[in-house]
């Protein structure tokens, strides 16, 4: 979708360094979902993001959603083999039902 | 808990043919939503429910395509007649009242050849 734009499409990191996946929102959103796709597998939701400047974390991912709540970031720490997949944000404008996914960002963990 | 049961998860038709994907939510949850994802497009949703009845299908591609939802714990897509670009991986998802997270299925891989 337009409307949602994730950045990087890919990246590749060595096992134990840091990355940073971004979800940008051409409009304000309404709450911020972070999902993880293993391939050929279904979606495992992560996080839920929904005031501005909200900062949540689960074991070493943290996402955060911008004051203006049109931007969130995805950090993982010290990166594992077991953090690789897809990272996709969906997006809800409206407060409940339709949600807008981005395109994905593709994580390789080389060991 | 059970999550979303999808099935079959693997599915291979000729064209022309009906293909029935099905899918049961998660006890409790009465908003129901099917998704496909390709490469090309990404996840995009096709269809939801909300205590069984369509809401929305404006994301459904053409009148080959047809969901139902005939009771709280059960959902089928149907394709007919199914075409070579109609190859994707289906989710289905529910949640409560459409609020928060959906909770997605392992989906079904279509492939028609």
């Amino acid at each position: 979708s337009q409307e949602l734009e994730q950045s990087p499409q890919s990246l590749i990191v060595q096992e134990g360094k840091n990355l940073t996946i971004n979800c940008t929102s051409s409009k304000t959103l309404y709450g911020l979902y972070w999902y993880k796709q293993k391939y050929g597998e279904g979606l495992i939701f992560l996080m839920m993001l929904q005031k501005g400047g909200e900062e949540k974390s689960h074991e070493k991912i943290t996402a955060k959603l911008d004051e203006k709540k049109q931007q969130s970031s995805l950090h993982i720490t010290a990166s594992q083999p077991s953090h690789a997949g897809i990272y996709l944000c969906g997006a809800d404008y409206t407060g409940g039902f339709k949600t807008i996914f981005g395109a994905g960002t593709r994580l390789f963990v080389k060991a | 808990d059970a999550g979303v049961i999808q099935s079959p998860r693997h599915e291979v038709t000729e064209m022309g043919q009906e293909v029935t994907l099905r899918c049961k939510p998660i006890s409790g949850h009465n908003s129901l939503f099917w998704y496909r994802q390709t490469m090309m497009r990404g996840l995009e949703l096709l269809i939801y429910f909300n205590n069984n009845v369509p809401i929305d299908d404006s994301g459904m591609p053409e009148d080959r395509f047809s969901a139902k939802m005939p009771n709280a714990s059960f959902s089928t897509l149907k394709i007919q007649p199914s075409e070579p670009r109609d190859s994707a991986v289906y989710f289905c998802a529910s949640n409560h009242w459409g609020n928060g997270p959906a909770f997605f299925g392992q989906g079904t891989r279509l492939t028609v050849v």
